[in-house]
């Protein structure tokens, strides 16, 4: 069965470096997504992405998040200058259909902020 | 309290029952959805209901939806060990075109 690929599975980075989380999409997949889970809390919604263009964003997503689709497979998170509340699980996914029906998850990559 | 708040937080059954979990919003939905995740790992799409649908199964899941109560349920009949996981419910809120909502989760542990 297909499924999305995030790598790496663990980043480990200082306070204020950037870092830049990978996915690969399912492969006829229309709209992905960026979500977020602290320990032990809520699943939180970062960004979603359609047509090549941020879909929705939440508060969470300022100017320091930015996403892209650089190559039509690969969809990246960017962190610009990471700080210790961005320590997290960030989960990738993304949906055939029309937004908000199923959606596929990766399996996440740790990110820890030092 | 927030959209999608599931009820109880945690959960402890022993194999063979069945597990009830609950989950109540506060916005007209287009759909609701539960997923499961296992410890450390990606969320799990299980079933999705939408407004317009009041009860749907798959296996030995159930899950019924009450839009007058802003509320849904999902139960696991026969539970197993393996069923032993976190379970979030999920809302796409009435003109949001791409984003799903979700609680905060129900850990459930299924004892052998």
């Amino acid at each position: 069965e297909p499924e999305v690929t995030q790598t790496p599975s663990h980043q480990v980075t200082q306070m204020g470096q950037e870092v830049i989380l990978r996915c690969v999409p399912i492969s006829n997949h229309l709209y992905f997504y960026w979500y977020r889970q602290i320990l032990g809390q809520k699943v939180e919604f970062l960004v979603s992405f359609y047509n090549n263009e941020i879909s929705e964003k939440s508060e969470i997503f300022d100017d320091q998040f930015s996403v892209e689709r650089p190559d039509g497979s690969n969809f990246t998170l960017k962190i610009r200058s990471t700080k210790l509340e961005d320590s997290a699980m960030y989960f990738c996914a993304s949906t055939a259909g029309t937004g908000g029906e199923k959606l596929f998850f990766g399996s996440g990559t740790q990110l820890s902020v030092l | 309290s927030q959209q999608g708040e599931e009820d109880p937080q945690a959960l402890s059954i022993q194999e063979g029952e069945n597990a009830t979990m609950n989950c109540s919003y506060k916005t007209s939905i287009n759909n609701l959805q539960w997923y499961r995740q296992n410890s450390g790992r990606g969320l799990v799409h299980l079933i999705l209901i939408r407004s317009n649908e009041r009860e749907k199964h798959s296996g030995r899941l159930r899950v019924t939806l009450d839009t007058s109560k802003k509320s849904s349920s999902l139960l696991i009949t026969a539970s197993r060990a393996a069923d032993t996981a976190s379970y979030f419910c999920a809302t796409v809120e009435t003109g949001a075109n791409s984003k799903l909502t979700f609680g905060k989760g129900i850990t459930l542990s299924v004892r052998p």
